[in-house]
């Protein structure tokens, strides 16, 4: 079956502008999760859905950066008013739920750069 | 944000050789994992390590969850060059659905 796609696989934009990247989750998997790469780093949590809700976003760094599951599949991060610190690999994953811990499967990420 | 402090943070080594790879954190984690990433790729999980004191193994791999529940070990044994990529470990801690990730380890192969 098919794995975690994310789409764009390449975004370069301007300072100041608007983007929105795109996941699309393991077909049944309950939980979606966003973390961001920066560049020599490991992945760093953003925000964690459970079904349509986020039921953790401690790692958004500021409210230019939102995220949203609307049917409890695809997911769509949001980031307004770009900035050059936010250039990064930004990877989703998605996992079954149950009561231990339940591998996260990652999609190999969009590479964000902003000019 | 938090990361686990994971060494070395690169590695040059011999076809056939071993190598061992470790990660400590000063709280507690209850879950352990190692993963490796291959460029424009995301992390896949190698093994997941679940109890204290715990040593799991997959093929060449072998992995250890400390006593103390902050620190873990992850050696490969025999290397081919397949397994050049950058290495990864994280921390679940009880309850928590993120993981906290390590530096990586870059593990370069010499044929």
């Amino acid at each position: 079956g098919a794995g975690v796609s994310q789409t764009p696989s390449n975004k370069v934009t301007e300072k100041g502008k608007y983007v929105e990247l795109r996941c699309d989750p393991i077909s049944g998997h309950t939980a979606l999760y966003w973390y961001r790469q920066s560049l020599g780093q490991g992945p760093e949590f953003l925000i964690y859905f459970q079904g349509t809700g986020a039921a953790d976003d401690s790692g958004l760094p500021n409210d230019r950066f939102f995220a949203v599951r609307p049917e409890g599949s695809v997911s769509t991060l949001k980031i307004q008013r770009t900035e050059r610190g936010d250039s990064a690999v930004y990877l989703c994953a998605s996992s079954l739920i149950q009561s231990s811990y339940n591998e996260q499967f990652f999609g190999p990420g969009t590479r964000l750069t902003v000019l | 944000g938090q990361q686990l402090n994971q060494s070395p943070q690169s590695m040059f080594i011999q076809e056939g050789e071993d190598v061992s790879m470790n990660c400590t954190s000063s709280s507690i984690f209850n879950t352990w994992l190692w993963y490796k990433q291959d460029p424009g790729e995301g992390p896949v999980l190698l093994i997941a390590l679940y109890k204290a004191g715990e040593l799991t193994s997959n093929g060449r791999l072998t992995a250890q969850f400390g006593i103390t529940r902050k620190d873990s070990f992850l050696n490969i044994s025999a290397s081919i060059p397949s397994d050049v990529g950058i290495y990864f470990c994280a921390g679940l801690r009880q309850g928590a659905q993120k993981l906290v990730f390590g530096q990586g380890t870059r593990l370069t192969i010499n044929p």
